[in-house]
């Protein structure tokens, strides 16, 4: 079956561009997150959406770092004004529910390079 | 602060030996564990979790022990194979009352197993 697909894959953004990363979930998996992992790093949390509702916004590292999933499937990423410190690859994950065991499943991820 | 720790960086081991991967937490309100491999240019691959009430869980090769008063657990892959090569992150989560199943990963180690 499909897993999480993200696009791009690859961007390169000039420093104060705008972009927007797109992630597809699962079909049917209720929570959707937002990873970001930075060179020699592990994954480190973003942001999390229960459908569509944005439950933990606490990773995000400023107000230029935007998401959203309006009708509680796909999820956009948007980062205004990028910096350099923004060059990561951006990863996407979907869980079933929020039962107790459910495993997040990630996407290939966006790799970002801000010049 | 890390809250998961990987200390080894890398690991090399012979093809049909037992590779075993450390993992240390600090926060005393995880209660779920998982180990994800990935590959270059990919994103994590779920592998094996363990759930705080469990101090073992085997897959095939694969078996995660957890010693909760060490705040320490460990994943056994044997016999390895060439084709386990990559990276393995190991990830922990708070779930009760958190309200976010939000995974804290460590910075990963890089195992290489030789023919």
């Amino acid at each position: 079956g499909a897993g999480v697909s993200q696009s791009p894959r690859y961007k390169v953004a000039k420093r104060g561009q705008d972009v927007a990363l797109r992630c597809d979930p699962i079909s049917g998996h209720v929570s959707l997150f937002w990873y970001q992992q930075a060179l020699g790093q592990g994954p480190e949390f973003l942001t999390y959406f229960q459908n569509e509702a944005q439950l933990d916004k606490s990773g995000l590292p400023s107000d230029r770092f935007f998401a959203e999933r309006p009708e509680g499937s796909v999820s956009t990423l948007k980062i205004q004004r990028t910096q350099q410190e923004d060059s990561a690859v951006y990863l996407c994950a979907s869980s079933l529910s929020l039962s107790s065991a459910d495993t997040q499943y990630f996407g290939p991820g966006t790799r970002l390079t801000v010049l | 602060d890390q809250q998961v720790k990987q200390n080894s960086p890398s690991l090399s081991v012979q093809e049909g030996r037992i590779s075993i991967l450390n993992c240390d937490y600090t926060n005393s309100m995880f209660d779920y564990f998982l180990w994800y491999k990935k590959y270059p240019a990919e994103g994590p691959t779920f592998l094996i979790s363990i759930s705080s009430i469990k101090d073992k869980n085997e897959d095939g090769r694969f078996t995660v022990f957890l010693n909760k008063s060490a705040k320490h657990l460990s994943l056994h892959i044997v016999p390895s194979q060439p084709g386990d090569s990559a990276v393995y992150f190991c990830a922990a989560s708070a779930r009760r009352g958190s309200g976010s199943e939000k995974l804290v990963f460590g910075k990963g180690t890089k195992l290489t197993v030789n023919p």
